[in-house]
């Protein structure tokens, strides 16, 4: 089983919709999640952190579920600049990272 | 701030051939990584260094050697080049992961193919 996995998507969704997936992970010691977008071409940039009483900036919203072991990331009212691919990723140690394959969002006009 | 600057952007390799991919932080951040990125394989991380003077295997180490120079610079070395090697490469630093408050921060990548 990979440390962590994601749906690939695509999910493709209009403008103004509320787009939702989640990152499922394997190792029940972990205490650090993180959702990153990568757009096209780029490198990743962290988008949140996702805490254990799950958190909010603006449009996007983070959730953890411990017993079940995922993380989600919830976007609201859909902009054509949410278009990327959304990495997880969950701390293997205190020094390590280990990313999702990512999921595709694209949002279409 | 600069972050994390990584060079070269671009490079093309023949197959044997043998080079270098820098990286340097201003962050001063202690932990930093080499990780490649292929299509549908996500991010694999390919050497780390915890902190300076250290650094350890990932997931892919074989056909890399790494050099932490000092806390600043960690570079990612190619003996000798083959072509499974095409990929992107993603350095990137971090601090006090464990915290679940900082994340990484990636370089713009260098796209590397070998033919």
């Amino acid at each position: 089983r990979k440390e962590v996995e994601q749906d690939p998507g695509p999910f493709n969704v209009p403008e103004g919709a509320t787009v939702a997936f989640n990152c499922t992970y394997s190792n029940s010691a972990s205490q650090s999640f993180f959702w990153y977008r990568q757009d096209c071409r780029k490198e990743p940039k962290l988008l949140m952190s996702v805490y254990s009483s799950g958190n909010e900036d603006g449009r996007f919203t983070a959730q953890l579920n411990r017993a079940s072991q995922y993380i989600s990331l919830l976007i609201r009212d859909s902009k054509l600049s949410d278009s990327a691919t959304y990495l997880c990723a969950v701390n293997v140690n205190d020094y390590k990272l280990s990313f999702g394959a990512g999921t595709t969002v694209t949002v279409r006009a | 701030n600069a972050g994390v600057t990584q060079t070269p952007k671009f490079q093309v390799l023949k197959t044997g051939q043998s080079m270098t991919l820098q990286c340097a932080q201003d962050m001063n951040h202690n932990s930093m990584y080499w990780y490649r990125q292929d299509p549908g394989m996500g991010l694999r991380l390919i050497y780390y260094s915890a902190s300076e003077g250290t650094t350890d295997k990932g997931e892919v180490p074989n056909g890399y050697n790494v050099s932490r120079l000092n806390k600043r610079e960690f570079s990612l070395r190619l003996e000798s080049a083959a072509p499974s090697q095409t990929s992107v490469y993603f350095c990137a630093s971090s601090e006090a992961i464990g915290t679940g408050v900082y994340g990484y921060t990636f370089g713009s990548g260098t796209r590397l193919t070998v033919v």
